[in-house]
């Protein structure tokens, strides 16, 4: 299964971008990376997830090096609401039923005022 | 929007107890998903399942089961509580196959004394 490396954690002042690394370099042909966030006493939150080619929504924009074993998660305009914990995910199959996420610890960003 | 709801927030239970985690999902997805958080370790895979009556094994099953009697409900089950499982329980669900991503609910946060 493809693991993921993240800093651990990571400060951006409000209003600047925030660029979150992640490192997938044993990412199979086949597996999307997926980005989520967890605010503390929720959920994870669904951001924005891809497969090769550079992806953006209204949270974020998603940027995949060529060789795929990278990805950087971009918020444009970081607010103190964005604190939280990020997660970079890459997904495996689960006897073809579906996809299995494996969670590492995250980088916790601070957004600073 | 896909909604997932998890019974309590919060949960107070005493050692050797049975306790029951409900997880109900509003988008007729086929699969559902049973995490645990724990400070440092991200999240674990309990147990899924891939259909009604089917369920799998994730990562650390040990001291836990799963039920799945309909498709929008999928229940964990510590059969006789202990402290180390004092933790966050996340459960998700995901349609079958494809690539889209996984639906948190918020997490109970169960205490064992």
């Amino acid at each position: 299964d493809a693991k993921t490396t993240q800093p651990p954690s990571m400060d951006c002042a409000e209003g600047r971008a925030a660029n979150l690394p992640c490192n997938h370099s044993t990412i199979s042909g086949n597996e999307y990376v997926y980005w989520y966030r967890q605010i503390h006493s929720q959920g994870p939150q669904y951001i924005i997830h891809g497969l090769k080619n550079n992806e953006t929504n209204e949270m974020a924009s998603l940027i995949i090096t060529e060789d795929r074993k990278s990805s950087t998660l971009i918020l444009p305009h970081a607010t103190l609401r964005d604190t939280a914990v990020y997660y970079c995910i890459v997904s495996s199959k689960v006897r073809g039923t579906g996809n299995q996420f494996y969670f590492g610890t995250g980088t916790s960003l601070t957004v600073i005022p | 929007d896909v909604k997932v709801t998890q019974s309590s927030r919060y949960l107070v239970k005493r050692t050797g107890e049975k306790v029951f985690l409900e997880c109900v999902q509003d988008m007729d997805h086929e699969n559902m998903f049973w995490y645990r958080q724990d400070p440092g370790l991200g999240l674990r895979l309990i147990y899924f399942s891939y259909d009604v009556k089917m369920k799998e094994k994730g990562d650390i099953p040990e001291g836990y089961s799963v039920s799945r009697e309909k498709k929008e409900r999928f229940s964990l089950i510590l059969e006789s509580a202990s402290t180390n499982q004092t933790s966050m329980y996340l459960c998700a669900s995901i349609v079958k196959g494809g690539t889209r991503p996984q639906h948190f609910g918020d997490g109970t946060r169960l205490s064992i004394l």
